[in-house]
């Protein structure tokens, strides 16, 4: 398996909803990555986790909270979003974590909408 | 910012011709790694080139790096319709303790049949 699958595909949610995205991989990579992507603008860099321990927190709103339960796993809860946070969050993963020079899987990401 | 800067923002060129895109750097980097993307999709990662390389090949790909310019290109040959997307540069820095892939703001590539 040499995927990252990210769930679900399209989410639609009104600022009071809580919600999650999930994003999972079978490569056995140690380090895990959210971005957020709006319209017509690169990824920027959200969370890092390496051995699902949080490494960076590039000074992400605390209305998102990431959390890693396992090697496999790692999911971004949603709370009291505004609608400027509507994007394309993509989460990726990586063999190493460091300066191994390593390319990144990238998930096919959540297509979010804040109404 | 390590953000990268290529160049240019969009390029439209014919089915068989070649394409070239820029990216440029602001500081000192381990690597640089260039990504595609299609429309509102994920990234696909390209090709990764080290500090210490100069030139990488990888199919039709051929990547250059010039660390004195702070910049590298990527040269599509015999581009295809299906070559229609998003291309990205990223660096990874080469200070501080964490590690960062840091993206350039894209050129669009339309490859027209």
């Amino acid at each position: 398996d040499t995927e990252v699958t990210q769930t679900p595909k399209h989410l639609v949610m009104g600022m009071t909803n809580k919600k999650s995205l999930k994003c999972e991989q079978h490569m056995g990579h140690r380090a895990m990555y959210w971005y957020k992507q709006k319209a017509k603008k690169p990824p920027e860099l959200m969370f890092v986790y390496s051995y699902e321990k949080l490494s960076i927190n590039e000074s992400v709103p605390s209305r998102f909270s990431p959390e890693c339960p396992n090697s496999s796993l790692l999911n971004l809860h949603l709370h009291a979003l505004q609608p400027e946070d509507s994007a394309l969050y993509l989460c990726a993963s990586s063999q190493g974590f460091g300066f191994g020079g390593y390319g990144y899987t990238f998930g096919s990401g959540t297509r979010l909408t804040v109404v | 910012s390590q953000q990268g800067e290529e160049d240019p923002q969009a390029l439209s060129i014919q089915e068989g011709e070649n394409a070239t895109m820029n990216c440029s750097y602001k500081t000192s980097i381990n690597n640089l790694q260039w990504y595609r993307q299609n429309s509102g999709r994920g990234l696909v990662h390209l090709i990764l080139i080290r500090s210490n390389e100069r030139e990488k090949h990888s199919g039709r790909l051929r990547v250059t790096l010039d660390t004195s310019k702070k910049s590298s290109s990527l040269l599509i040959t015999a581009s295809r319709a299906a070559d229609t997307a998003s291309y990205f540069c990223a660096n990874v820095n080469s200070g501080g303790s964490n590690y960062k892939l840091t993206f350039g703001k894209g050129t669009l590539l339309t490859v027209n049949p």
